[in-house]
């Protein structure tokens, strides 16, 4: 079975700065891929990042990365440079092939962006 | 020319009663779900269709019917509402394969009166 935990149900950020929104799976399969998505007060889904098990580097788009430490079985998401649009609930999910490509995934954390 | 739409986006109605959603994508997806996010915001996978054809589906009561009449569409048909049944549903699409991410569609927020 496939498990994603967001412990941090509610975060902080000053405007600006850089935020790390925790992400940890749980997997017995080794090809899967790790995807982050934003949900804003209005409601929908926006794909943010995704990260390939067999990937080599770590994911990067604009100013959101994906730090992936696949020991540590973790796929963090890195904001840099806050602002107050990134106010949202943001979530990690996980998608193994041969589960009918279902993403599964976490409880969400929510961020507020402070001016 | 949006991606994956459903309406309606609010659907008020009766315990008892019976409601449906639609959903349609034009991306040339072969794969729909639909999921249910509870009122703590848990997304939760109901359904997974590939090429038409049932793939998962995830206990959900058999009150709860989805059909696929082609690749681009995915509705969802759920019979004597339940209070449970409160929810917003969201219908999205993808490729098949681990790097397609899942587009979704708007949602839709069931109450059950």
């Amino acid at each position: 079975a496939q498990k994603i935990t967001q412990t941090q149900p509610g975060m902080f950020v000053q405007e600006k700065e850089a935020v790390t929104l925790d992400c940890t799976y749980d997997t017995s399969d080794p090809s899967y891929g790790l995807f982050w998505y934003k949900q804003p007060s209005s409601g929908e889904m926006i794909f943010l990042i995704y990260q390939g098990s067999y990937d080599q580097q770590n994911a990067t788009e604009g100013r959101y990365s994906l730090n992936f430490q696949k020991a540590r079985k973790s796929a963090n998401l890195v904001i840099s440079a806050s602002q107050l649009g990134d106010s949202a609930m943001y979530f990690c999910a996980m998608r193994v092939v041969g589960y009918g490509n279902k993403l599964v995934f976490g409880a969400g954390t929510i961020l507020r962006v402070k001016s | 020319d949006t991606a994956v739409s459903q309406t309606p986006k609010y659907l008020v109605t009766q315990m008892g009663n019976d409601k449906s959603i639609k959903c349609e994508q034009n991306l040339g997806h072969d794969t729909m779900y639909w999921y249910k996010q509870d009122s703590k915001k848990f997304l939760k996978i109901m359904f997974s269709y590939n090429n038409k054809e049932l793939i998962i589906n995830e206990t959900v009561p058999n009150r709860f019917s989805p059909k696929s009449p082609d690749k681009a569409h995915l509705n969802l048909h759920i019979n004597s509402l339940e209070l449970g049944d409160s929810a917003v549903y969201f219908c999205a699409s993808s490729l098949t394969g681990l790097e397609g991410e899942a587009f979704f569609g708007q949602g839709t927020r069931l109450t059950v009166v």
